[in-house]
């Protein structure tokens, strides 16, 4: 079955500072991989995600995501870190091997911006 | 209906009694999936439906733990003789297809006391 990690629960950045939380996969075949993000107390909603095609996945609220096969990673960028994105990222592959794909979700990460 | 529909939004409820949680996806959507989030646990796969295939269902943590999905459409998620370490936020998500945005109901925050 696919898995998915995130290094690191928790991750803080000032304010107008890069953003980088990891993902990385396991998969034996070309997987579909997505971000949410969920906001305190609300549910979760898509930031971006990879099917086909190109590798560099730009999203909402300036988020971006480059599948790297090589490194089977999924990492998820923001080049100037707002206050406002102050919450609780996931990454999430799809399970395309053996008949189900059901969506298999990491840990999660909680991004802090600090003023 | 506009989005995935999730009732009740909170439930509290005594140990040992049995409890139904439901979910309304977005109309047209063939696949449904069943989430715990638990603090610090991230979201616990549970279940998933597609189309008129049978259930992935590798996800249920115990026997205890049961869902259904009538008609394509509701989904139940039925869990019996709770116990306090099933206190968690329930989410319920369904998709146009596999592949495609998995869209989230609010969930239900189960209490068990």
């Amino acid at each position: 079955a696919q898995s998915v990690t995130q290094l690191g629960s928790h991750v803080s950045v000032s304010e107008g500072a890069l953003v980088l939380l990891r993902c990385n996969y396991s998969s034996s075949v070309p997987p579909y991989l997505f971000w949410y993000v969920q906001y305190p107390n609300q549910g979760l909603q898509l930031l971006l995600k990879y099917t086909t095609g190109a590798t560099l996945v730009k999203g909402i609220n300036g988020f971006e995501a480059e599948f790297k096969k090589s490194e089977t990673s999924f990492h998820l960028t923001k080049p100037s870190a707002h206050m406002s994105d102050a919450a609780e990222y996931f990454c999430a592959v799809s399970d395309r091997q053996g008949g189900s794909e059901k969506l298999v979700f990491g840990k999660g990460t909680k991004l802090t911006v600090n003023p | 209906g506009a989005g995935v529909s999730q009732s009740p939004s909170n439930k509290v409820t005594e140990k040992g009694k049995d409890v139904e949680l439901r979910c309304d996806p977005i109309s047209g959507h063939t696949a449904l999936y069943w989430y715990r989030q638990s603090l610090g646990q991230g979201l616990e796969f549970l279940i998933y439906f597609q189309g008129n295939s049978a259930p992935d269902k590798s996800g249920l943590p115990s026997d205890r733990f049961s869902a259904e999905r009538t008609g394509g459409s509701v989904s139940t998620l039925t869990i019996q003789r709770t116990q306090q370490e099933d206190s968690a936020v329930y989410l319920c998500a369904s998709s146009e297809r596999t592949g495609l945005e998995a869209f989230f109901g609010q969930g239900t925050r189960l209490t068990v006391v």
